[in-house]
């Protein structure tokens, strides 16, 4: 079965500083990953998501991720973090075909906080 | 025009009462979930539909009930609800079935068990 890690709980940035977010994943196969985002008392957007192809994927927001199967990683980046960043951010790994096996299975989130 | 809608966004009940909360897409999308986020966060899958047939059921207990009388709604009836009950339950939708369809969530109703 698949699982994500997010190693950090709560990360506190300044704004204007760049920020990297950590996820990593389980699976045996080829997985679909995704980045989630969820502003206090609301539901998850979708920030960003990788299926194939270029490893490194732009996003909303400014937001940037790459995959690297080696490492097992999907690390969400910004090169500048805006106070409106602060969420909390879930990374997600897809897996199974598109019948009833197919789930989306989140990792435990990290906190960001952002200082002015 | 709110993409999915889940009412209510607030319940508080007392232990043992029947409760729902229903949801509501107007996407056009054949896929729906309903999703457990307990205290600490974390994100877990309860049930999907598709076009209102049930496609996964990952071992909830069966107090846990959902209906989808169409493909754009899916409600969740809890019976004999207990402490542990307590959580935001999202619901999300998705156009397609499988792993590149993108969730889209509503805003989650709060459910506190006293």
């Amino acid at each position: 079965a698949q699982s994500v890690t997010q190693p950090d709980i709560h990360i506190t940035v300044s704004e204007g500083a760049s920020l990297e977010l950590r996820c990593n994943y389980s699976y045996g196969a080829t997985p679909y990953l995704f980045w989630y985002v969820q502003s206090p008392g609301q539901g998850l957007q979708l920030l960003l998501k990788y299926f194939s192809g270029d490893t490194l994927v732009q996003g909303i927001k400014g937001f940037e991720a790459e995959f690297k199967r080696s490492q097992s990683s999907f690390n969400l980046r910004k090169p500048s973090v805006h106070w409106s960043d602060a969420a909390e951010y879930f990374c997600a790994v897809g897996a199974g075909s598109g019948g009833s096996n197919y789930k989306l299975t989140f990792g435990k989130g990290t906190l960001l906080t952002v200082n002015p | 025009d709110t993409a999915v809608s889940q009412t209510p966004k607030y319940l508080v009940t007392q232990m043992g009462n029947d409760k729902s909360i229903k949801c509501e897409q107007n996407l056009g999308h054949d896929t729906m979930y309903w999703y457990k986020q307990d205290s600490k966060k974390f994100l877990k899958i309860m049930f999907s539909y598709n076009n209102k047939e049930l496609i996964i059921n990952e071992t909830v207990p069966n107090r846990f009930s959902p209906k989808s009388p169409d493909k754009a709604h899916l409600n969740l009836h809890i019976n004999s609800l207990e402490l542990g009950d307590s959580a935001v339950y999202f619901c999300a939708s998705s156009q397609v079935r499988g792993p590149t369809g993108e969730l889209f969530f509503g805003e989650g109703s709060r459910l506190t068990v006293l």
